[in-house]
């Protein structure tokens, strides 16, 4: 399988505290990106990063990319009970491109 | 709200039984995906369609068929239902075909099939 792996599987914070969870995938890939669930609900889009860039920022999210070791983070700053959720990472096939292999995700918790 | 629309929200059907699942992407998007989520799978890619036409395929079962219209809709049929088939579906939206620079991918609300 080329899924990707989420580390940790759950994750539980104070609010203001930061969250760090890590993505491992096996192939080479054109991009990765990371997106959230809640409960029951679809996914949201929070960032994409490409092979060539190493690390990304959007708001109070930080995402990082190291191709030679297949993996990447999302860091969520000063984190809020709205983060509560499960992230997910997703790449795509460097020679296929159109297939999106998603992680098994990281249940976030941020107690209030 | 992604712009992604699906129906219907719920769905419960006895096994043997078929039923449709219908999307419609965002507007300007030619690609159109579908995902299978369960709690022992996880989210499996199951189909892609480009303006019409299959353009990649995943874990999609020999029962189950896609296909979208000159409008650019979607419609995932599932066919002799399994109890393993109980699960969300997802529809996904996005501007290009394939990989490359960019293809972000825009998450339709999902449809919650239980079968019985």
């Amino acid at each position: 399988s080329q899924q990707g792996e989420e580390d940790p599987q759950a994750l539980s914070i104070q609010e203001g505290e930061n969250a760090t969870m890590n993505c491992s995938y096996k192939t080479s890939i054109n991009n990765l990106q990371w997106y959230r669930q809640n409960s029951g609900r679809g996914l949201v889009h929070l960032i994409l990063i490409r092979s060539n860039e190493r690390e990304k920022h959007s708001g109070r999210l930080r995402v990082t990319l190291d191709t030679s070791k297949k993996s990447s983070s999302l860091l969520i700053t000063a984190s809020r009970a709205a983060d509560t959720a499960s992230y997910f990472c997703a790449t795509d096939d460097q020679w296929t491109g159109n297939q999106f292999y998603f992680g098994t995700g990281t249940s976030l918790t941020v107690i209030p | 709200d992604s712009g992604v629309t699906q129906t219907p929200k719920h769905l419960i059907t006895a096994t043997g039984q078929r039923v449709t699942l219908r999307c419609s992407p965002r507007s300007g998007d030619l690609s159109v995906y579908w995902y299978q989520q369960s709690l022992d799978q996880g989210l499996q890619f199951l189909i892609q369609y480009y303006n019409g036409e299959e353009r990649a395929k995943g874990n999609i079962l020999e029962r189950f068929s896609a296909q979208q219209f000159p409008d650019l809709h979607s419609e995932l049929n599932l066919s002799s239902l399994e109890l393993g088939d109980s699960a969300l579906y997802f529809c996904a939206s996005s501007v290009l075909a394939s990989g490359g620079a960019y293809n972000e991918q825009f998450f339709g609300p999902g449809t919650r099939l239980t079968v019985l």
